[in-house]
């Protein structure tokens, strides 16, 4: 069985652009949880989806937002982007419930803001 | 909110030491999960524990639970460098999955 995929898994955008990464669960997952990565904020919980929709959201602003497709591959946005957006991405994906089933994380996308 | 404070934050052990690295939380623990990291890659699932009392072993690892459910601990025996990597624990709240800090441990041959 496939692991989850990031793509892309480096990318290099400039302040006030806009930034699209992709994540394509494990088959047969149906819940997809977005995490961003920092060295001095550590690993914090953006959102989760779930059958296309959001079902939880961390504590992050507007410009950060998501959605889930029927096939449950989904998408992660940053609009304009800012320096601090620079980190390591990672989603997870899990059977129906990441409180329950265990998470499978994918290799991430690393994002630089210059 | 959900906080969990690891300690210590950075660990360096002699190749074949044991060693314990530890999750405290300042909530009540209903599900703690332990995942390696290794740097700027993605996390791999170690353990999950959500019974007070609790202990479960995988190979050199074993983790636990107290009973109180807010605090955790994973101990390695005899390490080896493949051991090396961030160990974080995490837990859910219901709405949220919270990491904790994360234990960097460098394993010297």
């Amino acid at each position: 069985k496939a692991g989850v995929t990031q793509t892309p898994r480096y990318l290099i955008k400039t302040r006030g652009q806009q930034v699209t990464l992709s994540c394509s669960p494990i088959s047969g997952h149906r819940s997809v949880s977005w995490y961003q990565q920092t060295p001095g904020q550590g690993l914090q919980f953006l959102f989760e989806y779930f059958s296309e929709t959001q079902r939880n959201k961390g504590n992050f602003p507007g410009r950060f937002s998501g959605r889930q497709f029927s096939n449950s591959r989904s998408e992660m946005n940053v609009s304009t982007l800012e320096l601090g957006d620079s980190a390591l991405y990672l989603c997870a994906s899990s059977f129906q419930d990441p409180a329950v089933n265990e998470q499978f994380f994918g290799p991430g996308t690393r994002l630089t803001v210059l | 909110s959900q906080e969990l404070e690891q300690s210590p934050q950075s660990l360096i052990v002699q190749e074949g030491k044991n060693l314990t690295i530890n999750c405290t939380s300042s909530k009540t623990l209903y599900g703690l999960y332990w995942y390696k990291q290794k740097y700027g890659e993605g996390l791999i699932f170690l353990m999950m524990l959500q019974k007070g009392g609790e202990e479960k072993s995988h190979e050199k690892i074993t983790a636990k639970l107290d009973e109180k459910k807010q605090q955790s601990s994973l101990h390695i025996t005899a390490s080896q460098p493949s051991h090396a990597g961030i160990y974080l624990c995490g837990a859910d709240t219901g709405n949220q999955f919270y990491f904790g800090t994360g234990t960097s441990l460098t394993v010297i041959p």
